[in-house]
């Protein structure tokens, strides 16, 4: 079980906006940055949100992240097919001493 | 631009011990704030962190895998080696090293490739 937690699955349609959620506790989320990798099949994650809402550079605007107490979200405006695959959350967890992810979520297009 | 890749077997046996080795370049381990860390991901799930070291040789470890698990550095040689013992068939996954510049609370923003460890007899 993964120490955050996200819906195994989300969808919507081209062009829509979609929010993908997770959830920690106060020794994760609650009291660090949250990160949001996106992981396309066969490939290594990327890295598209650090610090809660920041963008790496080469990352479309698109993509934004909020945090809100032990929760954060991931949304995506202007769906796109290339967009279909699989987000994870990331943060730091005190109680443990080391970063935790979340179990992943699995984007479709429809 | 930084580079990670991490090398070693592909097939390990049961009970053998896995050695993994990240070559990287774009950075160097003995600047301040810098980490590098080992995540796992078996077939068809998520994310595992197991291992991480930073600039000052700190080092920090999965709970659940501690007993298992040592990470060293090699600044000289720009490489992090991970070691696991005792292997099982359910460790069997893709092993990615990763780098983080967040200082001492660790975050993957750049990432190796990845490389596949089955573990059968």
């Amino acid at each position: 079980q993964s120490v955050l937690t996200q819906p195994p699955s989300a969808s919507g349609t081209p062009g829509q906006r979609v929010t993908i959620s997770c959830s920690g506790n106060s020794s994760n989320i609650g009291g660090n940055y949250v990160y949001w990798y996106q992981q396309l099949p066969g490939t290594a994650p990327k890295l598209l949100i650090y610090w809660n809402n920041q963008r790496p550079s080469g990352v479309p605007a698109r993509f934004s992240g909020s945090k809100s107490g032990t929760s954060a979200s991931l949304a995506i405006s202007g769906l796109r097919s290339e967009d279909e695959t699989d987000y994870y959350c990331a943060t730091w967890d005190d109680s443990l001493s080391g970063p935790v992810f979340g179990g992943g979520t699995k984007l479709t297009v429809l | 631009q930084i580079t990670l890749k991490e090398s070693g077997p592909t097939l390990v046996k049961p009970t053998q011990t896995l050695t993994l080795t990240c070559t990287f370049s774009g950075f160097s381990l003995s600047t301040s704030g810098v980490g590098v860390g080992w995540i796992r991901q078996p077939p068809g799930k998520a994310l595992e962190w197991l291992a991480l070291i930073f600039w000052d040789d700190g080092k920090r470890f999965s709970p659940s895998l501690k007993s298992r698990l040592t990470i060293t550095k090699d600044t000289s040689k720009n490489q992090v080696v991970l070691t696991m013992t005792n292997m099982d068939p359910v460790d069997t996954g893709t092993y990615y090293c990763a780098h983080s510049p967040y200082g001492g609370k660790f975050a993957c923003d750049h990432w190796g490739q990845g490389t596949l460890v089955t573990v059968s007899s």
